[in-house]
């Protein structure tokens, strides 16, 4: 089955420097790729979303990035403030599994003032 | 629009005992999965129900767990009984289908923890 892998498991940044976490994915099918935010005692929030026949897409601050053919994708984050400090998940999901998506272990982020 | 609704946000039980979660997804949402996420790690699925139906379960330990769906709205989801390993936060999730490109929506979670 799907096996996702994230790294790194914990960044710390400046204010107003980039963040920049990495994914990859081992099944060739996966067609979804969503990036989860998840503040402390609060469930995972999307941010941002990504579906296999797009390359890039952006939001005001934040950037997703798709390589299919090395399997894996990042998500980029500019300007980052402190509110931007969480932890992040970065998932797939397989068309043949319906919408069962695989998490990877997550990242948090901490943004100094 | 109400996001989903998870009960209770808490519970502190003791092993052996039984516990029940509650859900009500988004309004017209016909998907609901549950998912445990343990301590420092990305939400597992345990199992997905596309209206009344429970599609995909293969990731619950059916020996103590179950999960109910019956009017294709709200769901719960119960362990009986409950082992000090089920200590963890269950996540329920909606989305408007279960296509494998469908965004879905996470409630704020139950923190269970087991004594």
């Amino acid at each position: 089955g799907e096996n996702v892998e994230q790294h790194p498991s914990t960044l710390s940044v400046q204010e107003g420097d980039s963040a920049v976490i990495k994914c990859t994915y081992s099944d060739s099918a996966s067609n979804y790729f969503p990036w989860y935010k998840q503040e402390l005692g609060k469930g995972p929030q999307l941010i941002i979303d990504i579906r296999s026949n797009v390359g890039e897409k952006k939001d005001q601050r934040i950037a997703v990035t798709l390589n299919k053919t090395a399997k894996h994708f990042s998500l980029h984050i500019t300007e980052t403030q402190p509110e931007d400090s969480a932890v992040y998940f970065c998932a797939a999901a397989t068309y043949n599994q319906g919408g069962k998506l695989i998490f990877g272990q997550g990242t948090e982020l901490s943004v100094k003032p | 629009e109400a996001g989903v609704v998870q009960s209770p946000r808490y519970k502190i039980i003791e092993k052996k005992q039984p516990v029940a979660f509650w859900c009500n997804p988004i309004s017209g949402h016909n998907t609901l999965y549950w998912y445990l996420q343990n301590l420092g790690q990305g939400p597992e699925l345990l199992i997905r129900y596309e209206n009344e139906e429970a599609v995909d379960d293969s990731q619950l330990p059916k020996d103590r767990f179950s999960a109910e769906r019956l009017k294709g709205v709200d769901s719960t989801l119960k362990i009986q009984p409950a082992e000090l390993g089920d200590s963890a936060v269950y996540l329920c999730a909606s989305s408007v289908s279960g296509g494998p490109q469908e965004t879905q929506y996470f409630g704020p979670g139950t923190r269970l923890l087991v004594l």
